[in-house]
C-alpha cells in the first residue's frame, strides 16, 4: 500500500486565489510526521510545513496551511493568495518509523495562472 | 542554518565509467544521511539510509553493488555510481538529518545531482 497518496498530478489557480492540494497517508504509527515540500523547477526541494500527528491546532506558516484530518488520515496544503511563483511541483511526505525514513507522495504540478 | 551542500550540481559521463557524488552537512552534524532518487516528473525514491561509521541500509531493489555509499564523517556522505549505463541517467538529491534533532525537523536537502551517461 502506498504510505502517502496525492491524486492530484496537476491543478491550476487562478492568481490570488487559494488552492488546496490533497494529501492522504496511511500509518500504524501513533507518531509519525507529515511534511509538505515545493520543488521548483530548478530541483531544489524547498521545506513548507510541518504537522505532528499529536499536534492540536492546524500548523500554519505565512501562505500556507495544513487542514489535518485525523480520523481521515489527511493532510491537505492551502496556499491562499497564490502567487506566480508558486508555481511548481509540490510533495507530501510522511517521517515515520524507528528509522525516521521519509516517504514521498507523488506530486501535484501547481500552475499559477496571471 | 542547516545547508546541505551537494555536488556536483550536473555531471555528464559515458557509459561504463564511474561517478562520484558527494553531500555534505555544512553548519551541523549530520549522523543520518539520505540518497533519493528521482525520475522525471515523478516522485522521490528513497535509495539508501547512509549512517555515519555504518554501512549503508538499502531500500529492495537498489544494488548495493551499483550504488555505492560511504559515510566517512558527519558532514560527508558520497554516492558512487559504478559502471554507468544510461538508465542510471536520472535526477539524485541527498538529504541529511542533524545529531540531536527534534521530531518536527524536516529533512535539509543539497539542490541535487543531474546525471547523464551517453
Amino acid at each position: 500500500a502506498q504510505k502517502i497518496t496525492q491524486t492530484q498530478p496537476g491543478m491550476f489557480v487562478q492568481e490570488k486565489e487559494a488552492v488546496t492540494l490533497d494529501c492522504t497517508y496511511d500509518t500504524s504509527d501513533p507518531s509519525y510526521g507529515l511534511f509538505w515540500y515545493k520543488q521548483p523547477s530548478s530541483g531544489e526541494m524547498i521545506f513548507l510545513i510541518y504537522q505532528g500527528s499529536y499536534d492540536q491546532q492546524n500548523a500554519t506558516e505565512g501562505r500556507y496551511s495544513l487542514n489535518f484530518q485525523k480520523a481521515r488520515k489527511s493532510a491537505n496544503l492551502v496556499i491562499s493568495a497564490s502567487q506566480l511563483g508558486d508555481s511548481a511541483m509540490y510533495f507530501c511526505a510522511m517521517r515515520e518509523g524507528l528509522r525516521g525514513q521519509f516517504y514521498f507522495g507523488t506530486g501535484t504540478s501547481l500552475t499559477v495562472i496571471p | 542554518g542547516a545547508v546541505v551542500s551537494q555536488h556536483p550540481s550536473w555531471v555528464i559521463c559515458k557509459s561504463g565509467t564511474s561517478v562520484k557524488i558527494e553531500c555534505r552537512s555544512l553548519d551541523f552534524q549530520a549522523t543520518t544521511m539520505f540518497w533519493y532518487r528521482q525520475f522525471p516528473k515523478q516522485s522521490l525514491m528513497l535509495m539508501a539510509t547512509s549512517n555515519e561509521g555504518s554501512k549503508a541500509t538499502y531500500e529492495q531493489g537498489v544494488e548495493k553493488d551499483k550504488f555505492l555509499i560511504n559515510h566517512a564523517s558527519l558532514t560527508l556522505s558520497t554516492l558512487t555510481v559504478t559502471s554507468a549505463h544510461p538508465e542510471d541517467s536520472s535526477f539524485y538529491i541527498c538529504s541529511a538529518r542533524e545529531v540531536a534533532e527534534p521530531t518536527n525537523s524536516p529533512l535539509h536537502f543539497g539542490n541535487g545531482t543531474r546525471l547523464t551517461v551517453t
